[in-house]
Formats: structure tokens, sequence, C-alpha cells
């Protein structure tokens, strides 16, 4: 199964963009690249996905590199509610997710 | 639309124990996934479960098991309970590209 790689934590300030990068060296030409977020005590929530092209949806916005190597997802405005881990993940059309690590979101009022 | 749910949402046992878990997924969803969550390890697959039957498996030992019944509700048991069980067991159910989670059963193995 492919692995991501993210940084471990990220801060940004309240009301300022947040790029958040993943590397997915070994993606497959089938693999989708989908992006949950778990805030605290809580299940993950599905964010966004893509496959090739960029994607933007009420929540966020997912920018892929041409090779596909990589991958940004991008909070317009981080608001204090939006701290939470994020996860990238490879889906490659079963629901065996395989989680890494995540990168810790900190939001500064 | 009524979201994923867990129950117990928390559960006291001792070594040795087993213990069992319910997961009620989102009315429609037939796949069902069960995952592991611990400080030291993160997130990790436990099985899926697709029209009843066990369609991906992760690596864990046998003691894990699980089942689905033919409305959707899924069961997960854990035999012979460890110390090193305790932890958030997540339930996730979806019917396209996208997992709903539950808010998961917080085990504690004494």
């Amino acid at each position: 199964d492919a692995k991501t790689t993210q940084p471990n934590s990220m801060e940004s300030n309240e009301e300022e963009p947040v790029h958040l990068p993943c590397n997915h060296s070994t993606i497959s030409g089938t693999d989708y690249i989908h992006w949950y977020r778990q805030l605290p005590s809580q299940g993950p929530e599905y964010v966004i996905h893509g496959l090739t092209s960029n994607v933007n949806n009420r929540m966020a916005s997912l920018a892929i590199a041409e090779d596909r190597k990589s991958s940004t997802l991008i909070l317009h405005r981080a608001t204090l509610r939006d701290a939470a881990v994020y996860y990238c993940i490879l889906f490659s059309g079963t629901y065996k997710y395989i989680f890494g690590t995540g990168t810790r979101l900190k939001v500064l009022a | 639309k009524a979201g994923v749910t867990q129950t117990p949402r928390y559960l006291i046992k001792t070594r040795g124990q087993q213990v069992t878990l319910s997961c009620s997924p989102i009315s429609g969803h037939r796949s069902v996934s069960w995952y592991q969550q611990t400080p030291g390890q993160g997130l990790q697959f436990l099985f899926e479960y697709f029209s009843e039957t066990q369609r991906n498996k992760g690596n864990f030992p046998g003691r894990f098991s699980g089942r689905q019944f033919s409305n959707s509700r899924s069961e997960m048991n854990v035999s012979t309970l460890e110390l090193g069980d305790s932890a958030l067991y997540l339930c996730a159910s979806s019917s396209g590209m996208e997992q709903f989670f539950g808010p998961g059963t917080r085990l504690t193995v004494l």
C-alpha cells in the first residue's frame, strides 16, 4: 500500500491561508488523493479528494502536482475551529485506508 | 440523515476478557470499516465489510474479528483482551468515495 509523508505540525494565524503539504512519491495512476481531518475527541471527517486536477469545495482546495507525487491542501482562511490533525491518504478503490501520522495544525488567535 | 453511531461509547474491561463493539452505519451504506487509534500507533485499519462479507483485512491478530449483518450493522469482537488493546475504536461507513466516521468507542483494558 502506498504511503504518504506529511510534516508533523504546522502553525497558522487566524484568518490567514494555510497550505498543508503531502508527499506521495509511490502513488499509482489510479490512486485518488483523499484528505481527512480529525478534530479533538472526534472521529476523522472527510475534507476533499482528487485524482489529477485541482479541486475546490466549501471546506478547502486541493492542489495536485503535475507528476502527482505531491499535493497541497489549502484552507483559504483558517479559523480556530480548523485546529485539527490533517491526514493525507491514498485511495486505491478499497477502504483499507493507510493513515500516516498526519499534520497537527495549530491556529493562533 | 443520522450519522454513524457506535455503542457503547466507553468501556472498561480487564485482561483476558472479551468485548463486542457495535456500529450502525448511515442508512443505505453497505461498506463498514473498523480502525484502532492509539497514541503510539495512530490510526490503523482493522477490517472492512461489504454486504456481510469481509472484503479487506489489516495486520491484526486473530483475536480481532468482526461481522456484518444483513442490515449493514457491524460488530467487532476482541477476545482475550490485552493491556495494549486499550484504544479508541472507530467505525466508518461509506457508499462512495467518502468515509463517514463515528465518534468511536473508548476501550480501556485494566
